[in-house]
């Protein structure tokens, strides 16, 4: 069982709009450390696409944007394309037991 | 440009020590503020975090198996070894290296391998 809770899956039209979840505890995402995204295509290794809870790296379209409030965060794409079909992943750190890099358990998008 | 490549056996049998070599060029992990990370990914589930090796020497491991890895660099080899002892099948997965990136507030993976695939089984 993963550290932060995602949705297992969510889905939306072409040119529509989704959000993932990423729900983290007092320990990690509500401690005030910061989340990261990953995009990892079928068969693929994980890509970084949003760092620093809300900054997008270089190449990353701007249909890709973060947020975090409290112990959440979420990952917003606008415009979803075929090829946003994808698993996405958030990551954190934890200060519980000396310290650890956590992920999410995996949200998989499908474009409808 | 960084560049992460894993290399390993794809066969292990239970109770035997995993040897998994990561090489990489892009940067040196003599430089301060490197870092390299180990992932996995069993078969059809999620990410989750190994081990993580600085500039400096120091190490991260994960709680829940940290009493099983050991994760070494060889600086002139731009190299990161990891070695997880006693394996089993829930061991199964594919195993990525990264490269730690980082800033004020957070730590995360801007490059990663390929990955390499593990399966324990006798």
């Amino acid at each position: 069982q993963s550290v932060l809770t995602q949705p297992p899956s969510v889905s939306g039209a072409p040119g529509q709009r989704v959000t993932i979840s990423c729900t983290g505890t007092s320990s990690n995402i509500g401690a005030g450390y910061v989340v990261h995204w990953y995009q990892q295509l079928p068969g693929t290794a994980p890509k970084l696409v949003m760092y620093d809870n809300n900054i997008r790296p270089s190449g990353v379209p701007d249909r890709f944007s973060g947020s975090k409030s409290g112990a959440s965060a979420s990952l917003a794409i606008t415009g979803l394309q075929a090829g946003d079909e994808a698993d996405y992943y958030c990551q954190s750190y934890d200060n519980s037991l000396s310290g650890s890099v956590v992920f999410g358990g995996g949200t998989k998008l499908t474009v409808l | 440009q960084i560049t992460l490549k894993e290399s390993g056996p794809t066969l292990v049998k239970p109770t035997q020590t995993l040897t998994l070599t990561c090489s990489f060029s892009g940067f040196s992990l003599s430089s301060r503020g490197e870092g390299v990370a180990w992932i996995r990914q069993p078969p059809g589930k999620a990410l989750e975090w190994l081990a993580l090796i600085y500039w400096d020497d120091d190490t991260l491991y994960s709680p829940s198996l940290k009493s099983r890895l050991t994760i070494t660099k060889d600086t002139s080899k731009s190299q990161v070894v990891l070695k997880m002892t006693n394996v089993d099948p829930a061991d199964t997965a594919t195993y990525y290296c990264a490269h730690r990136e980082v800033s004020e507030m957070g730590n995360w993976f801007d490059a990663w391998g390929l990955g390499a695939l593990v399966t324990v089984s006798s």
